[in-house]
């Protein structure tokens, strides 16, 4: 069965500094990754993700992600944290085949200070 | 740019009653999803359809029922509502195994 574990629930970070959101997922044959965030009275908007190829995925707003096989890993990272991007994010897994489950993580609230 | 709406934004039904969720989509997508979202909980699967008809349960299906009559439309049904199913209910489509598009979602609260 797929499952994702985000294990922070929160991550707090200066404006400025990098950040890493964490995520890593078990699933069957080869995964297929999402990051998607939410900002507040808002649906859920797709950030970046990872089928196949490079390891280091680019996304909106700044937002890359880094596959690694090894570790089942792909976490969300950012160079330069930026006020407005506090929000939730959700890490997403799904099998390859045309007709795949989508199953999240439990979600990470980041809070950047000034 | 795809478009999944969702019929109501917040809905407030008494325990008991019966209740449809529905949701369309603009994009022919053959993958439907129905998720609840709860704080520190996530995004839960309740159903997901990938083609008319076709259904799977989630890992939380008890207590709802979904239909899918046509391509475009999903309906997530709450035979008899109850206050634990108070929650955000989330719903997206996707083609094939790619991103999922999401609704806005509807704030379901059950007196």
């Amino acid at each position: 069965a797929q499952s994702v574990a985000q294990p922070e629930d929160q991550v707090n970070v200066a404006e400025g500094n990098p950040l890493t959101v964490k995520c890593t997922y078990s699933v069957s044959g080869n995964p297929y990754l999402f990051w998607y965030v939410q900002y507040p009275n808002r649906g859920l908007q797709f950030l970046l993700k990872y089928i196949t190829g490079d390891n280091l995925v680019k996304g909106s707003y700044g937002f890359e992600a880094e596959f690694n096989k090894s570790q089942t890993s792909f976490h969300l990272k950012k160079p330069s944290a930026l006020v407005s991007d506090s929000a939730l994010y959700f890490c997403a897994v799904r099998d390859g085949s045309s007709a795949s489950k989508i199953i999240f993580g439990s979600g990470t609230r980041l809070s950047i200070r000034p | 740019d795809v478009k999944v709406t969702q019929s109501s934004r917040y809905l407030v039904k008494r325990t008991g009653e019966k209740v449809f969720l529905e949701c369309v989509q603009d994009m022919d997508h053959e993958n439907m999803f129905w998720y609840r979202q709860d704080p520190g909980l996530g995004l839960r699967l309740i159903y997901f359809s990938y083609d008319v008809k076709m259904k799977e349960k989630g890992d939380i299906p008890e207590g709802y029922s979904v239909s899918r009559e046509k391509k475009e439309r999903f309906s997530l049904i709450l035979e008899s509502a109850s206050t634990n199913q108070t929650s955000m209910y989330l719903c997206a489509s996707s083609h094939g195994p790619t991103k999922a598009f999401f609704g806005q979602g509807t704030r379901l609260t059950v007196v």
